[in-house]
């Protein structure tokens, strides 16, 4: 148990809809990652929040959003949801700004139908 | 854009045989490379290189980095069926805002069969 915790752990949802993903980070840790895996693209970085403030963006579609909040758990709002965005997203925590310091939820699988 | 490509993708040995698993990339602000192993679900770290040519190793599983080729392998020896996994290579690079940014490859996967 990596001490990071997602929830929910599978959603599904019709096209069109919106949903929320949640992460709780490991106690005292203060960054935030969130990445995408899919079968066709790998891992794929969508963004990072360090104590509340967010610190980069990788390939996040406009209709995806993320905050995160004093208390440092984040959610990651996906709206318009297509068949395509059907993924396992993950949230990392580490303590600081280097993610490779980063331990891994277990994920929650997405699946838009 | 940041680059990493990993070779081969899928792979499938006997057990006791020894793999070698490639990854290469193009990074701008390059920091550091990282190996994962990747099962069910959540990716858990194996090595992390920084500097060339220093071998890193745990137990049956070691790793190597040229910065000047850009690349890096992971090898395993004596391989178990507990091996089979989907392994991980990700780039970390300084992204110039105040942030480090991790670049997946596409993994490989590997099965090793008794």
């Amino acid at each position: 148990d990596s001490g990071v915790t997602q929830t929910p752990k599978h959603l599904i949802t019709a096209t069109g809809q919106r949903v929320t993903l949640r992460c709780s980070p490991r106690s005292g840790d203060l960054s935030v990652y969130w990445y995408q895996q899919s079968l066709d693209q790998g891992l794929q970085f969508l963004i990072h929040y360090y104590n509340g403030e967010e610190r980069a963006k990788g390939n996040i579609l406009e209709r995806f959003s993320a905050q995160q909040f004093p208390d440092l758990h984040s959610e990651l709002n996906l709206s318009s949801l297509e068949l395509g965005d059907s993924a396992l997203y993950f949230c990392a925590s580490s303590v600081d700004l280097r993610g490779t310091e980063a331990f891994f939820g277990q994920g929650t699988r997405l699946t838009v139908v | 854009e940041d680059k990493v490509v990993q070779s081969p993708l899928s792979l499938v040995v006997h057990e006791g045989d020894t793999v070698t698993l490639n990854c290469s990339y193009e990074v701008t602000n390059f920091r550091s490379l990282l190996w994962y192993k990747q099962e069910k679900k959540a990716p858990t770290f194996l090595f992390m290189l920084t500097s060339s040519g220093i071998e890193k190793k745990s137990g049956r599983l070691s790793s190597i980095l040229d910065k000047k080729e850009l690349f890096s392998i992971l090898n395993i020896t004596a391989t178990q069926t507990g091996d089979s996994a989907v392994y991980l290579c990700a780039v970390e690079a300084w992204t110039g805002a105040g942030s480090y940014q991790l670049t997946f490859g596409k993994g490989t996967k590997l099965s090793v069969i008794p």
